[in-house]
């Protein structure tokens, strides 16, 4: 079956600590997403890739970082600069090219972070 | 700047009845608008997208209206079950857009 394989579910954190998050798919899908949840919120973009070896910001990338070397993947690491960073994390891809407006977003199960 | 809301952050509605759920979107001029689903702990779900030369579109039990006037989207769920319970999320979406901006949701319970 295709989908978006999100990993690890569930991960800890010390302070101070860089952790990557995995995301992969197998739709064959040309975009794909990171957004962050916070309880009783929206999801907020952290960065987006089209193509392999390109990505761009979103709203908050800050202390975010990501790679898009392979089209199937897409992996975000959360570095130490992240001032808050427990949250649920979602990774998505799309199958148009990002900019026709008729993107519909296939999602993982998510990944929720807890820094102790 | 761009915001989105969509109504009170919970509704409550006894099972059978129509629950309808509002997306308001001001400083965007959205060529289509989409709805998700989403349950707790999960990644949401894509349920329907409607075009702004659309004004309805239907799926079943699900209908979504989108008057570019009132910049609104409108989402109906008829005859509701428990197990419609869960968050429902919009997104309009610029034609240009290269990246979808979603509201923060509306929680659903559906009372048996």
């Amino acid at each position: 079956d295709g989908g978006i394989t999100q990993s690890p579910k569930y991960l800890f954190r010390k302070e101070g600590q860089n952790v990557t998050l995995s995301c992969e798919q197998n739709l064959n899908h040309d975009a794909m997403y990171w957004y962050r949840q916070d309880p009783g919120q929206g999801l907020r973009l952290i960065y987006y890739s089209q193509i392999v070896n390109d990505f761009q910001k979103g709203d908050i990338a800050e202390g975010y970082s990501v790679s898009r070397e392979k089209k199937e993947s897409f992996p975000l690491t959360v570095t130490s600069a992240q001032k808050n960073p427990t949250a649920f994390y979602l990774c998505a891809s799309s199958m148009l090219g990002a900019g026709t407006g008729a993107n519909v977003l296939t999602f993982g199960a998510g990944s929720r972070l807890t820094v102790l | 700047s761009q915001k989105i809301e969509q109504n009170s952050e919970a509704l409550n509605i006894q099972e059978g009845k129509t629950a309808t759920l509002t997306c308001n979107y001001t400083n965007y001029s959205p060529a289509y608008l989409q709805w998700y689903r989403q349950d707790p702990g999960r990644g949401p779900v894509f349920l329907l997208l409607i075009r702004e030369n659309e004004k309805e579109k239907r799926k079943e039990r699900l209908k979504v209206t989108f008057d570019t006037t009132l910049k609104q989207s409108l989402f109906h769920i008829t005859a509701s079950q428990p197990a419609d319970s869960a968050t429902y999320l919009c997104a309009p979406v610029s034609g240009s857009a290269r990246q979808l901006t979603f509201g923060s949701g509306t929680q659903l319970t559906v009372l048996p």
